[in-house]
């Protein structure tokens, strides 16, 4: 069955650099990766989108092994308004459920 | 311009009631998606619309779940019956025309808050 795995809980410090990493060991040749980011009481918001290699956009990177069986969005430097929720999205070619989040990863930022 | 809306806000049934929850999406978006979200969880895919297809209804966790689009616009998530275990925000997408495969940007709504007593 196709999911997606990500590390339940990440900390990090103002400042700092923080890279989530996403698995997604069934992903089809067609799939993209995407990232959304949840505040509390909030819909997700996209974040950027990926197929391989890798993509920049004026907030975050992300990062796509040659396997493409994992991604890892890149945050440069963050600060306390990105705590939040941070899902990875892939559009599996297979199985009964197109669209599968992962369960996302809790950021907390700590001054 | 304006988001993708979604209403109520929250909704407070009792245990066996049927429940409509609505959601208006970005004008000019074919592409219409349905979460489910309980408490702490991550999102759960229910259903998919797109354009005048036939929409995909993989997800719904059982056939008292069903959904309508009119239209190609709104659309109205119904629960019937409902039971204590359907209490989670309901979030409602919208995004451009898209494949399954290779979704476009989605849009979330605020969500709707159901809460069964």
């Amino acid at each position: 069955l196709a999911k997606t795995t990500q590390p339940i809980s990440m900390d990090s410090y103002e400042g700092q650099e923080v890279n989530i990493t996403c698995s997604h060991n069934n992903i089809a040749t067609n799939d993209y990766i995407t990232w959304y980011q949840q505040f509390p009481s909030q819909g997700p918001r996209f974040i950027i989108q990926g197929y391989k290699t890798k993509v920049t956009n004026e907030v975050a990177s992300l990062f796509i092994p040659a396997d493409r069986k994992s991604s890892t969005l890149s945050l440069p430097r963050v600060s306390l308004s990105d705590t939040a929720v941070y899902y990875c999205l892939v559009a599996f070619n297979s199985g009964n459920t197109p669209l599968v989040f992962g369960k996302g990863t809790r950021l907390s930022v700590i001054a | 311009g304006a988001g993708v809306s979604q209403s109520p806000s929250n909704k407070v049934t009792e245990k066996g009631k049927d429940v409509e929850l609505r959601c208006d999406p970005i004008s000019g978006h074919t592409a219409l998606y349905w979460y489910r979200q309980s408490l702490g969880q991550g999102l759960e895919f229910l259903i998919y619309f797109q354009g005048n297809s036939a929409p995909d209804k993989s997800g719904l966790p059982s056939d008292r779940f069903s959904a309508e689009r009119t239209g190609g616009s709104v659309s109205t998530l119904t629960i019937q019956r409902t039971q204590q275990e359907d209490s989670a925000v309901y979030l409602c997408a919208s995004s451009l025309a898209s494949t399954s495969y290779s979704p476009y940007e989605q849009y979330f709504g605020p969500g709707t808050r159901l809460t069964v007593t």
